[in-house]
């Protein structure tokens, strides 16, 4: 499959401990985007990178949440001191476009379903 | 700030029957808009999207949406729909600021059609 891969696919953790989701964007996407998504809502946008460089950050990416891309290619989301709130599936989302190139089209992983106890 | 209004959050169709969800967004400027569609247990999948031209837009699965301006709306039609067309629904808009494509979703409407 060479579609956006996320790992894990589930993850049930204990309020307080940190967790960390990882994103594999299709090959030679350039652009990598973290949504959130709690039920009967669509998903919310989290942050985008443009390659490595992180260019936006939603209000509701808290201090806890951190989100990387190191060397351009896959992404992780960090989650500090889980809070019940935080439970919802992550969703991550790729896309090709050049500079400021807006007529793209965003290709959806399976998403991480966080549930916090 | 931008914002995507769906209508109706449930829908229950029998196969054959016509479809029409409704899909209104706020923004002032140029906007590209899309349709995705969430299958049981699948990711997001693009429907269609509207950039630009015609603004009767055709996507897979004989899926349409017009693009109405003065209306600010999108929605999306299937003159017949079938058992295999449940799933939710997603409208999304995104704007040029920026310079990418940062997509507003609606908070979806989940269609089941009976057999």
């Amino acid at each position: 499959d060479t579609g956006v891969s996320q790992d894990p696919r589930h993850k049930i953790t204990k309020r307080g401990q940190n967790v960390t989701f990882r994103c594999d964007p299709i090959s030679e996407h350039n652009r990598l985007y973290w949504y959130r998504q709690t039920l009967g809502q669509g998903p919310e946008f989290l942050t985008y990178f443009q390659n490595e460089a992180q260019l936006e950050k939603s209000r509701l990416l808290s201090d806890r949440f951190s989100a990387e891309r190191p060397k351009g290619s896959f992404s992780t989301l960090e989650i500090q001191r889980t809070e019940q709130g935080d439970s919802a599936m992550y969703l991550c989302a790729s896309s090709f476009g050049k500079r400021r190139e807006v007529n793209t089209e965003a290709f959806f992983g399976q998403g991480t379903r966080l549930t916090v106890v | 700030a931008q914002s995507v209004s769906q209508h109706n959050h449930h829908v229950i169709l029998s196969e054959a029957a016509s479809l029409e969800l409704g899909c209104n967004y706020s923004y002032g400027g140029t906007v590209n808009l899309f349709w995705y569609v969430q299958y049981p247990g699948q990711h997001l999948q693009l429907l269609l999207k509207y950039f630009s031209g015609d603004p009767l837009v055709k996507g897979i699965k004989g899926f349409e949406a017009e693009f109405i301006k003065s209306k600010f709306s999108f929605n999306l039609r299937k003159p017949s729909v079938q058992w295999s067309d449940t799933a939710e629904y997603f409208c999304a808009v995104s704007s040029f600021s920026g310079g990418y494509n940062k997509l507003i979703f609606g908070a979806g409407t989940r269609l089941a059609v009976h057999p």
